[in-house]
């Protein structure tokens, strides 16, 4: 499994555009990366998932480059609520082995 | 679906004691995933199954940890005998086989004093 690396923690303000970016220089041609959020006393919840290009749902987009080594979760507008631990992991494909590491967490303030 | 549900919420308990946590899966979901979270270790992914059969155990700590999936609605994660440092919350979470969206339940927070 790819290893990434996230920035620990991130501030930002309430309407603001909030990029995280995640490095996975070692992900494999069949690797799929995927983002979860977790907030407070909750089980981490599915954000997004991809594997190049652009993707984009109601909650984020996920940008990922040509070289895949990298990626970047954008939060549109965040409001308070959007305060959390966000986690980038590689996975396989067709594999759910899903590893967690530490993840960064978003304060958004008023 | 009322999603995953996980028994009990809370759980405190003395060293020593066994203890047994006990998860429903998503109804049609095929893999469940049993992971553990602390502070200093983050969330550890302990043992997953496809299909009620165990495919990686390898994040089990040791042998006072098993999990079995008798049949696709029901599995548990036995501590025996517990220990302090066991303290963490447990979530368990399904999903279907090959997808990368799993969901979590509203875990269990294990004490051991």
């Amino acid at each position: 499994l790819a290893k990434t690396t996230q920035p620990i923690s991130m501030d930002s303000y309430e309407g603001q555009e909030v990029n995280i970016t995640c490095s996975h220089n070692n992900i494999a041609t069949n690797d799929y990366i995927t983002w979860y959020q977790q907030f407070p006393s909750q089980g981490p919840r599915f954000i997004i998932q991809g594997y190049k290009t652009k993707v984009t749902n109601e909650v984020a987009s996920l940008f990922i480059p040509a070289d895949r080594k990298s990626s970047t979760l954008s939060l549109p507008r965040v409001s308070l609520s959007d305060t959390a631990v966000y986690y980038c992991l590689v996975v396989g494909y067709n594999n759910n082995d899903m590893r967690f590491g530490a993840g960064t967490r978003l304060t958004v303030k008023p | 679906d009322a999603g995953v549900i996980q028994s009990p919420r809370h759980e405190v308990t003395e060293m020593g004691q066994e203890v047994t946590l006990r998860c429903k899966p998503i109804s049609g979901h095929n893999s469940l995933f049993w992971y553990r979270q602390t502070m200093m270790r983050g969330l550890e992914l302990l043992i997953y199954f496809n299909n009620n059969v165990p495919i990686d155990d390898s994040g089990m700590p040791e042998d006072r940890f098993s999990a079995k999936m008798p049949n696709a609605s029901f599995s548990t994660l036995k501590i025996q005998p517990s220990e302090p440092r066991d303290s963490a919350v447990y979530f368990c979470a399904s999903s279907f086989q090959d997808s990368y969206e799993q969901y979590f339940g509203p875990g269990t927070r294990l004490t051991v004093t």
